[in-house]
């Protein structure tokens, strides 16, 4: 099975910290994604990659950042948290594979406090 | 055009009962149509997906009615279960990038026995 790991499940920061997220996939998957969640809303794609060092802007892209430097890992950057940054944040892959690209796998997410 | 609308935002039934979740979405270059199932502290899953070729698409208990003129599709659950609460999100996506995938905001079930 396919595994995406986040590396907190719980994270409480101060405004103005630079927060970094984590995320690992061990299925050798193209494509990662960085989600938010907030009730109500839904998810909303902040950042995704299709390759290494590869980055491509989501729906709600500002005040965040990200790296892939490996294919197996995708880091959300919070510069300066916010505290409307404060929500469940939720790491995603997918592979390139004809007929495997459009399911989703997603980690367990990252419930994000800022103060 | 982008958006997903998603009803009711929660929904409680009982056992053996029949929860059916609507969405409908406005932009017809959609044609990939996935439900998400998201139990507490876990994240969301690929449960079911329909394409617009189909007007039903049913595995186990759970189906997918589709109405392409309407651009509406839902979920039906028969035979409810306790352990189907959870929470649903219908999506959709394109062709052209069936990963990036627009959520509906998402419906919480609740089951009670």
């Amino acid at each position: 099975d396919v595994k995406v790991t986040q590396s907190s499940r719980y994270l409480v920061k101060r405004t103005g910290e630079k927060v970094f997220l984590e995320c690992v996939q061990d299925m050798d998957h193209e494509n990662m994604f960085w989600y938010r969640q907030d009730p109500g809303l839904g998810l909303r794609l902040i950042y995704f990659s299709y390759d290494v060092k590869m980055k491509e802007k989501g729906d709600i892209p500002e005040g965040y950042s990200v790296s892939r430097e490996k294919k197996e890992r995708f880091s959300l950057i919070l510069e300066s948290a916010s505290t409307n940054q404060t929500s469940m944040y939720l790491c995603a892959s997918s592979s390139n594979q004809v007929g495997s690209n459009e399911k989703l796998f997603f980690g367990s997410g990252t419930q994000l406090s800022v103060l | 055009q982008q958006q997903v609308k998603q009803s009711p935002q929660s929904l409680i039934v009982q056992k053996g009962g029949i929860p059916i979740i609507n969405c409908a979405y406005e932009n017809t270059a959609f044609d990939y149509f996935p439900w998400y199932q998201q139990f507490p502290g876990k994240g969301p899953a690929l449960l079911i997906a329909i394409r617009p070729d189909v007007s039903e698409k049913k595995e186990g208990r759970f189906t997918i009615s589709f109405n392409k003129s309407a651009k509406q599709f839902s979920l039906h659950i028969m035979d409810s279960q306790p352990g189907d609460s959870a929470t649903y999100f219908c999506a959709a996506s394109m062709k052209t990038s069936y990963d990036k995938v627009i959520f509906g905001p998402g419906t919480s079930l609740s089951v009670i026995p």
